[in-house]
């Protein structure tokens, strides 16, 4: 398919493990975003990767978080010793410029994480 | 401080009623405002961006009030497709990520 590609879908693991969730953009897409939604909350910003410019990591909540662009394409957002608030779902997005201009990202449908 | 505030609802309302919602944010240096729609377990999903003067699509309707630092959407004769959680969303420029997303507020259309 042609839209934001996400995995694994649901992933469930254990307290204390390490986690990586996959997110392959839409193909020319150059801006990448990661967010968090807990159940009932809004969107998290996490980080931001635009073409060859350093990532914007500024909403990530620890240093456990972190994140990759290999080749201006695919991304992998890593969570280190996982902990319970962890669980969340993770939603990648894609944009063919800065989306906030147009307001148009093409969101993934997550990976749903759960720590147990 | 980035805050975009929503009232998170449910609107329960019986198809073909108009509803509004409405949307507060804390910075009057934002720059863009945009409306998304997210199905019960789906992704977010740009519904409209809204302009300084208004603007509709369809029975949708959004309006920007700078003065007052909030927008709306308004739906006219609501569907039961209509029945989603409505996303607010601001942009306070600068760095990307301050795409700020309000909590959204749930709609719930009912036969």
């Amino acid at each position: 398919g042609a839209g934001v590609s996400q995995s694994p879908s649901n992933k469930v693991t254990e307290k204390g493990k390490d986690v990586e969730l996959r997110c392959d953009p839409i193909s020319g897409h150059t801006a990448l975003y990661w967010y968090r939604q807990s159940l009932g909350q809004g969107l998290e910003f996490l980080i931001y990767f635009q073409g060859n410019s350093a990532p914007d990591k500024s909403g990530l909540p620890s240093d456990r978080f972190s994140a990759e662009r290999t080749g201006g394409s695919v991304s992998t957002l890593t969570i280190q010793r996982t902990q319970q608030e962890d669980s969340a779902v993770y939603l990648c997005a894609s944009s063919a410029d800065g989306g906030a201009n147009t307001g148009e990202l093409f969101f993934g449908e997550g990976s749903r994480l759960t720590v147990l | 401080r980035k805050e975009v505030e929503q009232d998170p609802g449910p609107f329960n309302v019986p198809e073909g009623a108009t509803v509004a919602f409405n949307c507060t944010y804390s910075n009057s240096a934002s720059q863009s405002f945009f409306w998304y729609r997210q199905d019960c377990r789906k992704e977010p999903k740009l519904l409209m961006s809204v302009y300084s003067s208004g603007n509709e699509d369809g029975r949708f309707t959004a309006q920007l009030n700078r003065a007052s630092q909030y927008i709306s959407l308004l739906i006219r004769d609501s569907k039961l497709s209509d029945s989603a959680t409505y996303l607010c969303v601001v942009f306070y420029g600068g760095s990307q990520g301050n795409l700020i997303f309000g909590k959204g507020t749930k709609l719930s259309v009912k036969p």
